[in-house]
């Protein structure tokens, strides 16, 4: 079965600066996509950026990129010019190609000091 | 687009009593949902993936009679929780995905659960 691990449960940065947030998963299928949710305090899980496994290029979202290692089976979340409101949970999510249900990471609690 | 809402946001019951959530996709049809928990400081689990038109789908160890599901339209999916108990207090979260489109899914406000 997939699994995935994040392995920071909290992260602090200051307003402005630049956070990286670590995923790993483990899987030994080729087809397959990863996600980043937020969820803040409101409790809504908003997606906030997905990779497609069989795309060498590096997703971004505005201030959100990924650093996609498929050979490490690494996906790790930038976000850059960090903003009071990205304060939140954030979890990693994997979804197989041949399925629809995610599996999600413990999650990491993301503080942004002003 | 791709909004998914869900009622009650907020339910306080008595135990021994049921409790319907409902799950709508309000701007897309979607033949598959999903129902998750949380609990507090904790990650989402997946309960049950819910078809539309047949039975759904239980993760291991979640009980098929204690959680109901149906899913009787392409936009809507309801989650009964039979004789509620106080372990059953919970944050619960439906999600969906466009049909034909099934690369992201799009999750719901949450339930909140509590019983007395």
């Amino acid at each position: 079965a997939q699994t995935v691990t994040q392995s920071q449960p909290e992260m602090s940065v200051q307003e402005a600066e630049t956070v990286t947030l670590s995923c790993t998963y483990d899987t030994s299928e080729s087809d397959y996509y990863l996600f980043w949710y937020k969820q803040p305090p409101s409790r809504q899980m908003i997606l906030v950026i997905r990779q497609e496994a069989y795309k060498q290029q590096n997703a971004t979202e505005n201030r959100f990129s990924v650093n996609f290692q498929k050979a490490a089976k690494s996906f790790s979340l930038k976000i850059s010019d960090s903003q009071l409101g990205d304060a939140a949970m954030y979890f990693c999510a994997y979804r197989s190609g041949g399925a629809q249900k995610l599996v999600f990471g413990q999650g990491t609690r993301l503080t942004i000091n002003p | 687009g791709a909004v998914v809402s869900q009622h009650p946001s907020w339910v306080i019951c008595k135990s021994g009593t049921s409790v319907k959530i409902e799950c709508r996709s309000l701007d897309f049809q979607a033949t598959t949902m999903f129902w998750y928990r949380q609990f507090p400081k904790q990650s989402l689990m997946l309960m049950a993936t819910s078809n539309e038109g047949s039975k759904a789908t239980y993760e291991q160890g979640v009980e098929k009679d204690k959680f109901l599901i149906n899913h009787a339209s392409l936009t809507l999916s309801t989650l009964t929780v039979t004789s509620a108990h106080p372990e059953d207090s919970s944050f619960y979260i439906c999600s969906a995905n466009p049909s034909g489109k099934s690369e992201t899914q799009y999750f719901g406000p949450g339930t909140r659960l509590l019983v007395l």
